[in-house]
């Protein structure tokens, strides 16, 4: 069976830090892996991951994956109060629809 | 731009009614989705459609129905509602970027309590 595993589930830093999100998968046909923010509504998209080592960037977020020990990392540096939220990760199946199997979420909350 | 727009934001039903969620996105995709999120699961996929016209079942479609027969809006239905559909629902759309990768594009949602 398909899943996607977050850690940790819950974090919580001060201004400044540096954070590192983890997930890991498990997905038959995989294609991608996705990160999506998700604040108090909908989920939106961050990155996506199709190739192990290449680092994705944006502004302090960046991330990677490592396509064979089936993982992807979250990193967030000089962390902001606007960074509190849960990050979800997900990995997509390419099998007929390519859906997305998301994993529970890491939620982060920066303290000033 | 209004992307996916979802209502209503929040319902309440009793036990045994019926509703309907309704979707609608502007931007012309082929594919949509119903998401539920409890707490602690992320996102779990409900139904799905590739087309106007086309749906399939995802991970947990029982008490559940849905059709597309226009691209835009993708309905979601609860025949009878059930206390363990208490959760809040997330539709998606989605197209294909260079004829492969399928980013998602999400809703505001809808908090549903049934009673």
């Amino acid at each position: 069976e398909d899943k996607v595993v977050q850690s940790p589930l819950s974090l919580v830093v001060h201004e400044g830090d540096t954070v590192t999100l983890n997930c890991s998968y498990e997905v038959t046909n995989f294609r991608s892996l996705l990160w999506y923010k998700q604040e108090k509504k909908a989920p939106t998209f961050l990155f996506m991951l199709t190739s192990s080592g290449i680092e994705k960037k944006s502004g302090r977020l960046s991330s990677i994956l490592d396509k064979k020990e089936l993982f992807s990392i979250l990193n967030i540096t000089a962390t902001q109060t606007g960074d509190s939220a849960i990050y979800l990760c997900a990995g997509e199946d390419s099998g007929g629809y390519n859906k997305l199997i998301f994993g529970a979420g890491t939620r982060l909350a920066v303290h000033p | 731009n209004a992307g996916v727009t979802q209502t209503p934001k929040f319902q309440v039903l009793k036990t045994g009614q019926s509703m309907t969620l309704q979707c609608a996105q502007d931007m012309n995709h082929e594919y949509m989705s119903w998401y539920r999120q409890d707490p602690g699961m992320g996102l779990r996929l409900i139904h799905y459609s590739v087309g106007a016209g086309i749906t399939d079942q995802g991970e947990v479609p029982n008490g559940y129905n849905v059709s597309r027969s226009t691209t835009e809006d993708f309905p979601l239905r609860l025949l009878s509602a059930a206390p363990s559909q208490t959760s809040v629902y997330f539709c998606a759309s989605s197209y294909l970027v260079d004829t492969w990768r399928n980013i998602q594009y999400f809703g505001a949602g809808t908090r549903l309590s049934v009673l």
